[in-house]
C-alpha cells in the first residue's frame, strides 16, 4: 500500500541551526501538508501546497520557516534558525486531487533543538 | 474558518466497556470529519471519516462515528473497549472547498483490565 515517508525519524540540532525535513508524499498525490504536534500536545497545521505554491498557512509558519518540492517527489520543510520551541515532531501528509478530504500521513520526525 | 472541540482531554474505561469520545465541530460549510488514532510513538492513522451520504459511518477496530448536523458533532463510539484500543484520538474537520483539516487538541484513551 503506499505511503508516506519521512526523514529523518530523529533529528537533534543546536538552536540557531538550520534543518531539513524531508517527506516523499504518495506518488500520484497533489496536495501537500506539514503539521506539527508538540510533545503531549495537539496536532497543528503549518502549511498547505498545491501546484508548486503555498495555499494556506498558519500563525504558526513564519518568516523561518520554508517549504519546497525541489524534484517532483521530495516536499521539505526547512527551519532557517531553529529555537528551542521548535522541537516537536512534525508530520508530513498528503491528498489526492479526488474531493475526498482524507489526508494521509507520514510516521513523522521528531525534531529535538538543544 | 473551522475548528474543532474535543471534550476530555483523558478518558478511561474498562475493557468491554463502551467507549465514547466526543467531538463537536464548527464550520461555515458543510464539514468532512475525521477521526485519527495515535498510538505511541507513531504517526496518524484514519479510523474512519464522513463526507457525505450515510451519517453513521463505521471504521476500523470496531469504532463507528454519526454525524450530527443539529448538534454540530462527531461522537466515536465503540461498544466494547479492548486493551489495544489505548491510544491519542484526534478528530479533524476540513471543508469541501479547501479541505485544509484542523484538529482537535486530542483525546487520551486508557482501558482498564
Amino acid at each position: 500500500e503506499p505511503e508516506v515517508t519521512q526523514t529523518p525519524s530523529h533529528q537533534v540540532t543546536q538552536m540557531g541551526q538550520e534543518v531539513i525535513l524531508r517527506c516523499v508524499p504518495i506518488s500520484n498525490h497533489l496536495y501537500f501538508y506539514w503539521y506539527r504536534q508538540i510533545l503531549g500536545q495537539k496536532v497543528e497545521f503549518l502549511v498547505s501546497f498545491y501546484n508548486n505554491e503555498i495555499s494556506e498557512k498558519s500563525e504558526i509558519f513564519d518568516d523561518q520557516f520554508s517549504v519546497e518540492r525541489p524534484d517532483g517527489s521530495n516536499f521539505t520543510l526547512k527551519i532557517r534558525s531553529t529555537k528551542l520551541e521548535d522541537s516537536a515532531m512534525y508530520f508530513c501528509a498528503s491528498r489526492s486531487g479526488m474531493n475526498t478530504g482524507e489526508l494521509f500521513f507520514g510516521e513523522g520526525s521528531r525534531l529535538t533543538v538543544l | 474558518a473551522q475548528s474543532v472541540t474535543q471534550l476530555g482531554s483523558h478518558v478511561s474505561v474498562s475493557e468491554g466497556a463502551l467507549v465514547l469520545l466526543r467531538c463537536n465541530y464548527s464550520s461555515s460549510v458543510p464539514p468532512y470529519l475525521f477521526w485519527y488514532v495515535q498510538y505511541p510513538n507513531q504517526g496518524l492513522q484514519l479510523l474512519l471519516k464522513y463526507t457525505t451520504g450515510a451519517t453513521l459511518v463505521k471504521g476500523i477496530n470496531g469504532f463507528e462515528a454519526e454525524f450530527k448536523k443539529s448538534e454540530t458533532s462527531f461522537h466515536l463510539t465503540k461498544p466494547s473497549a479492548h486493551m489495544s484500543d489505548a491510544a491519542e484520538y484526534f478528530c479533524a474537520v476540513s471543508d469541501q472547498n479547501n479541505n485544509d483539516m484542523r484538529f482537535g487538541a486530542g483525546t487520551r484513551l486508557t482501558v482498564k483490565p
